[in-house]
């Protein structure tokens, strides 16, 4: 069965600490991962996607197969990256069905 | 341009009542869909539509029914509403169905009574 988990609901840590926020996933192929992020009050958008490769306001994550994860990962917290982190696997078939992990609260203290 | 835009933003219910909530793009998406957003349970898609007449069962479908009668909107009705139904309902848009981002609206916040 396809599925996403984010094991932890709550992540704190201070300004400047690292951040991780895991994920892992149940897929049989070749995924395609997401990391979705809803700000206070704001719409869920788009962070980044695994086959862009690329930085978004300091947060990387990369597709570990072996491991069947998909961590968001960045170096010094930012107070601003307070927020609701969501993983997301498209579900495959060319739909753009999106599989949602439960959710992670990012709150980054000053 | 508005992006993804849904009708209404709050509603209260009462038990049995019907509603429809209404998601217009304007990004000429061929790809809309209908997810319901539960505490500790992320987002679960109900309804899923890949073009303009075509409608399709997501992983929570019962007790409600979609129509795509036209490409920029994506209709998704209650008929009789149940207080498990009460959520946090987001449409979003997608250009293509695989590898590319999904345009969110702002949310219906439904409470059933």
């Amino acid at each position: 069965a396809q599925r996403v988990t984010q094991p932890e609901k709550l992540l704190s840590v201070f300004k400047g600490a690292p951040v991780e926020l895991k994920c892992n996933y149940s897929y049989s192929g070749s995924p395609e991962l997401f990391w979705y992020v809803q700000y206070s009050r704001q719409r869920l958008q788009l962070l980044l996607r695994h086959i862009s490769r690329e930085s978004i306001k300091g947060f990387t994550a990369d597709l570990n197969k072996g491991e069947t994860s998909f961590h968001l990962k960045k170096p010094f917290a930012q107070e601003e990256d307070s927020a609701m982190y969501y993983c997301a696997l498209s579900g495959g078939g060319n739909t753009g069905k999106l599989i949602f992990g439960q959710g992670t609260t990012l709150q980054v203290k000053p | 341009n508005a992006g993804v835009t849904q009708t209404p933003k709050f509603r209260v219910l009462k038990t049995g009542q019907s509603m429809t909530l209404l998601c217009a793009q304007d990004m000429n998406h061929e790809y809309m869909y209908w997810y319901r957003q539960d505490p500790g349970m992320g987002l679960r898609l109900i309804h899923y539509s890949v073009g303009e007449g075509t409608t399709a069962k997501g992983e929570v479908p019962d007790g409600y029914n979609v129509s795509r009668l036209k490409k920029q909107n994506f209709l998704l009705g209650l008929e009789s509403a149940a207080p498990s139904q009460t959520s946090v309902y987001f449409c979003a848009s997608s250009y293509t169905g695989s590898g590319t981002e999904a345009f969110f609206g702002q949310g219906t916040r439904l409470t059933v009574v």
